[in-house]
């Protein structure tokens, strides 16, 4: 099956300053990236999404970028704020009935 | 649109006891899904249903966990005899369709202590 490798664990970073966290699958017929955010105590929220036949998107500060051939996508968050702070968990599907594999997720932290 | 609903949203219970949890999905949404998430980890998912029957329960320990969703709407999960590794957050999601890249919508989910 699906394995979903995130990295880094933590990640602090000063306000203003961006934060990178990335993720590497071995599925190679998994076509669709999501991204989620979970504060403390709180229900994941979907922030952004890629699928297979594109290689970057955009949403204001949020951009994911995915490298089929090497298996491995990216979350970058520019200019990061307070609010920013949270738990973030990549996850990946396939075909098959659209079913995520999550990976360990990431605190990060940003400091006012 | 309201979202996924569930509840209890805690519970306490002893090891080898039972308890259930329920979860009410978006309107209209066809799949549900049930996740673990254990703390510090990403969710886990359970088990997957399109309507009222399953598509994936490849991950759910059954000889303690079942779950159910009869009608295609509503469904629980019960857990039976619980065991202290079963210390957790449930999870309830739902999508419209089973189709790939379909967003899931998560539930605030049931945080279990088996003590």
């Amino acid at each position: 099956g699906e394995n979903v490798e995130q990295h880094p664990s933590t990640l602090s970073v000063q306000e203003g300053d961006s934060a990178v966290i990335k993720c590497t699958y071995s599925d190679s017929a998994s076509n669709y990236f999501p991204w989620y955010k979970q504060e403390l105590g709180k229900r994941p929220q979907l922030i952004i999404d890629i699928r297979s036949n594109v290689g970057e998107k955009k949403d204001q500060r949020i951009a994911v970028t995915l490298n089929k051939t090497a298996k491995h996508f990216s979350l970058h968050i520019t200019e990061t704020q307070p609010e920013d702070s949270a738990v973030y968990f990549c996850a990946a599907s396939n075909n098959a009935g659209n079913m995520l594999t999550f990976g360990g997720g990431t605190r990060l932290m940003v400091k006012p | 649109e309201a979202g996924v609903a569930q509840s209890p949203r805690y519970k306490i219970i002893e090891k080898r006891q039972s308890v259930a949890f329920w979860c009410n999905p978006i309107s209209g949404h066809a799949t549900l899904y049930w996740y673990q998430q254990i703390l510090g980890q990403g969710p886990k998912l359970l088990i997957q249903f399109q309507n009222n029957g399953v598509v994936d329960d490849s991950q759910l320990p059954k000889d303690r966990f079942s779950a159910e969703r009869l009608k295609g709407v509503d469904s629980t999960l019960k857990i039976q005899p619980a065991k202290l590794e079963d210390s957790a957050v449930y999870l309830c999601a739902s999508s419209l369709g089973q189709a790939t890249q379909e967003t899931q919508y998560f539930g605030p989910g049931t945080r279990l202590l088996v003590l």
